[in-house]
């Protein structure tokens, strides 16, 4: 089975604090992305990548920024936390075959910015 | 915008009920449609697929699929406590250079004992 892994379940961090939160899946997977979810907003994507450093802006980027160095991590950053960006976040994985197979989401990490 | 849409809920049920999920989708050229089960205060996880019209039967999970009416539904039969979640419909939308799953906001099923 694909796993991804991301790096830590609950996260606490002060307002204005460089977040970074990594995600890593061992299936070789091309594709990667970056949510969040808020009761009532579904899951919005953040970020995503189709290939080791590529990247592309999904429908809320502004405050986050991303890396993808290496084919199995992307990693999603967020310069200066703030309050606004408490939340759950999930990472993602696909192949090149994402509409046969779906996406396999990371266990998430939930942050809280104080 | 390409959108799926579903009906929050909550949808609540007897136990050993039928459980009727409902989505649409406004992208006519969605060709997969993907039924994700989600936990409170866990991360989403597939439960079925389906690509083609008509059904998709996966032990007591049924998949629809109505092309014609932009129409997607998961049925559970028999449903128990343990299937209360908020289940999450996915289409795969083809724009762009690999195409992306669009989600919807999910709807929250309560099986009551």
């Amino acid at each position: 089975d694909v796993k991804v892994t991301q790096s830590s379940r609950y996260l606490v961090k002060r307002t204005g604090e460089k977040v970074f939160l990594e995600c890593v899946q061992d299936m070789d997977h091309e594709n990667m992305f970056w949510y969040r979810q808020d009761p009532g907003l579904g899951l919005r994507l953040i970020y995503f990548s189709y290939d080791v450093k590529m990247k592309e802006k999904g429908d809320i980027p502004e405050g986050y920024s991303v890396s993808r160095e290496k084919k199995e991590r992307f990693s999603l950053i967020l310069e200066s936390a703030s309050t606004n960006q408490t939340s759950m976040y999930l990472c993602a994985s696909s192949t090149n075959m994402a509409w046969d197979y779906g996406y396999t989401f990371g266990s998430g990490t939930r942050l809280t910015v104080v | 915008q390409k959108e799926v849409e579903q009906n929050s809920g909550p949808l609540s049920v007897p136990e050993g009920a039928i459980a009727s999920l409902n989505c649409t989708y406004s992208d006519r050229g969605s060709q997969s449609f993907f039924w994700y089960r989600q936990y409170s205060g866990k991360s989403p996880e597939l439960i079925m697929f389906i690509y083609s019209n008509g059904d998709k039967e996966d032990g007591r999970f049924t998949a629809q699929l109505n092309k014609a009416s932009q129409y997607v539904s998961l049925l559970i039969r028999d449903s128990q406590p343990s299937d209360s979640a908020t289940y999450l419909c996915a289409g795969f939308n083809y724009g762009g250079s690999q195409g992306n799953l669009i989600f919807g906001k999910g709807t929250k099923l309560s099986v009551k004992p």
